[in-house]
């Protein structure tokens, strides 16, 4: 169930910046905006931000998020090698009454 | 420290009921505004909403999984529940569960459990 769209893989060098995308909908991310999921292989999702762009305590400031229409971003500054896992964008859809993820996206810090 | 541990059996047979217990430790399964929710991830893809509940028995399901998908909340015992009736290999993956809490009228994951393995096969 892969409702909102995520591109499968983005590859940056270190410190470099990534920018990974999420589009939904005006009943899902145009609507209720995107949390992101950072997940490392063998572990469960973590949180990194909510309603678009509020960050847990203990998640860098060099993750942030944004919003624009239906698309909503996760901008990753100064890529370090624990940065590379792969994050998950989801959202409340309010005509389906459930929540939908994107497919997820892998990022390669090289 | 809020922590949850699903808990249940590893392996089921085709066609069977899978059930899991997610376990809600360090605070009451009743305070605040949440939802305990499960998700579900095959192996090497991506994440897949079940369904969730509030503490009044609320649920919501997955379109997709609905017929199939129980899920209950015991505020007795602080523990969730899930049960999906019918199993198939495709049902085989990691079981999550997660809280679903409320800030500023919008809803987020923001603690989940280690997850557990389940393999449907006969």
């Amino acid at each position: 169930q892969a409702g909102l769209t995520q591109p499968p893989s983005v590859s940056r060098g270190l410190r470099q910046t990534a920018t990974l995308t999420c589009t939904g909908n005006s009943n899902n991310v145009g609507n209720q905006g995107a949390a992101w999921l950072q997940q490392h292989q063998g572990h469960p999702p973590k949180l990194l931000s909510y309603r678009n762009n509020n960050r847990p305590s203990g998640i860098s400031e060099r993750f942030s998020a944004s919003r624009s229409g239906n698309t909503a971003s996760l901008i990753i500054t100064g890529l370090q090698p624990e940065d590379e896992a792969d994050y998950y964008c989801s959202a409340w859809d309010s005509s389906l009454t459930a929540w939908v993820f994107g497919g997820g996206t892998k990022l390669t810090v090289l | 420290q809020v922590q949850l541990q699903e808990s249940g059996p590893g392996l089921v047979k085709p066609s069977q009921t899978l059930s899991l217990i997610c376990a809600v430790s360090g605070a009451s399964i009743s305070s605040g505004f949440y939802y305990w929710t499960w998700v579900r991830q095959p192996a090497g893809k991506g994440l897949e909403w079940i369904g969730r509940v509030y503490t009044s028995g609320s649920t919501n399901y997955n379109p997709s999984l609905k017929s199939r998908v129980t899920i209950s909340v015991d505020t007795s015992k602080n523990q969730v529940s899930l049960e999906l009736s019918s199993v198939t290999a495709a049902d085989t993956a990691v079981y999550y569960c997660a809280r679903d809490s409320l800030a500023e009228g919008f809803w987020y994951f923001d603690l989940w459990g280690r997850g557990t393995l389940v393999t449907v096969s006969s």
